[in-house]
Formats: structure tokens, C-alpha cells, sequence
């Protein structure tokens, strides 16, 4: 199957910083990628969807001037949580997709980032 | 509203035996239908999917099944291996209706292989 990673893996940060996370599609190119954000014991929340140079689709809920969004190549996606708290804690995944050619296409995704703020 | 439901939050099967999770829908829309499977702390990793122009579809111990009219699909492993513990996702989309294909998830099934 196709290639997403995700960098870095895991952050520790204290309250107020911003923290970049990077998402590259490695053997495909993405036209379209999606952030998601999974609580402990809890589903994945899809926060925003990204299609490669235009701006990203936040979903109800989710500020977009806290988790900025920037997919500026059709292999790279980054989301930026600016001015992290605590409640920020939490497991960011990425995903990725090709163009939709037809009846379905998979998404794959990366490995994570665990983000904890101090 | 929950358009994908995954009512068993958790199975426990014995090693080499079948397990069988399953997944309900409501939205006659999807059309395409994904299993991932997700380690602690990892991101899902892809298994198998399913258009709606089919009803089976299978890649090695992995089958995926599904009946349209009762809008339920299932996933049967077997034989079921220690590795297979994880907890296990179905997702939908839906070409079109507005939503871009977009996959809605199910909450999983925590599923333990006992040896």
C-alpha cells in the first residue's frame, strides 16, 4: 500500500509555543489530505481536509486560526497548533488520498504525531 | 447522528478461530467501505475495502461482506492470530451527496486473539 509519514512522532512543549507537524505522501501524490485528532478510547475526529493548494475545510468546532493548515505540494501537508495548552494534548494523524477516479479511493495514513503540552 | 455504527466495542476469539466484527449503516449514499486496523498509538493502518457494486471481497484471511439492503458489512478473519489483536475501524464515503468522499468512521472494536 501507498506511504504516509508523519514528523515528528511524538512532541513535548510548554503552554504557549506553536508546534509544527509535517505529513508526506511518499509514493503517491495527495491531492487531497486530512487531519484527524483521536482522544484516548475514542474514534478518530476529522478536524480538516486539505486539497493541495487551495484552503483547507475545517470541520464544525474546530478553530482554524489555532490548528493552521498549509498543503502546499501534492506530497506535503503541515498543521500548525499555534499557541498550544494543555487541552491540546492529544494524538494527530494525517491522511492521504489520490485523486478520485472513480467509485471509492482509500485513504492511508501516517503513523501519528503525540503531542503533550506542559 | 451516528452514520456508522460499530456496536461491539470489544471480542475476544481464541487462535485459529474466526473472528467476525461488524459494521452498520445509515446513509444509502456510501458507496466504498474500509477496514483499518490500529495498534496503541499508531495511525490506522489500511485491510481491505469494498465497493457497492460488490458484496464480497476477499485478500487472504481478510473477507469483507456486505448486504446493501440490510446496510451492514462485516469483516471475517481467519484464522484469527495473536497479532490480530488491535482495535479494528470501519469507514464509508460516499462519491457523491457533497461530502467529497470523505470517510466517516466507526467508534472500532477492540479485538484480542487469545492463544
Amino acid at each position: 500500500g501507498a506511504v504516509v509519514s508523519q514528523h515528528p512522532s511524538w512532541v513535548i512543549c510548554k503552554s504557549g509555543t506553536s508546534v509544527k507537524i509535517e505529513c508526506r505522501s511518499l509514493d503517491f501524490q495527495a491531492t487531497t489530505m486530512f487531519w484527524y485528532r483521536q482522544f484516548p478510547k475514542q474514534s478518530l475526529m476529522l478536524m480538516a481536509t486539505s486539497n493541495e493548494g487551495s484552503k483547507a475545510t475545517y470541520e464544525q468546532g474546530v478553530e482554524k486560526d489555532k490548528f493552521l493548515i498549509n498543503h502546499a505540494s501534492l506530497t506535503l501537508s503541515t498543521l500548525t497548533v499555534t499557541s498550544a495548552h494543555p487541552e491540546d494534548s492529544s494524538f494527530y494523524i494525517c491522511s492521504a488520498r489520490g485523486p478520485m477516479l472513480g467509485l471509492g479511493e482509500t485513504q492511508y495514513f501516517g503513523p501519528g504525531t503525540r503531542l503533550l503540552v506542559l | 447522528d451516528q452514520q456508522v455504527k460499530q456496536n461491539s466495542p470489544s471480542l475476544s476469539v481464541q487462535e485459529g478461530r474466526i473472528s467476525i466484527l461488524n459494521c452498520d449503516y445509515t446513509n444509502s449514499m456510501f458507496d466504498y467501505f474500509l477496514w483499518y486496523k490500529k495498534y496503541p498509538a499508531e495511525g490506522p493502518t489500511f485491510l481491505i475495502s469494498i465497493s457497492s457494486i460488490k458484496d464480497k471481497n476477499e485478500d487472504g484471511r481478510f473477507t469483507v461482506f456486505l448486504n446493501k439492503s440490510a446496510k451492514h458489512l462485516s469483516l471475517h478473519i481467519v484464522p484469527s492470530q495473536p497479532g490480530d489483536s488491535a482495535v479494528y475501524f470501519c469507514a464509508a464515503s460516499a462519491m457523491y451527496g457533497g461530502s467529497q468522499g470523505n470517510l466517516i468512521f466507526g467508534k472500532g472494536t477492540k479485538l484480542s486473539v487469545k492463544p
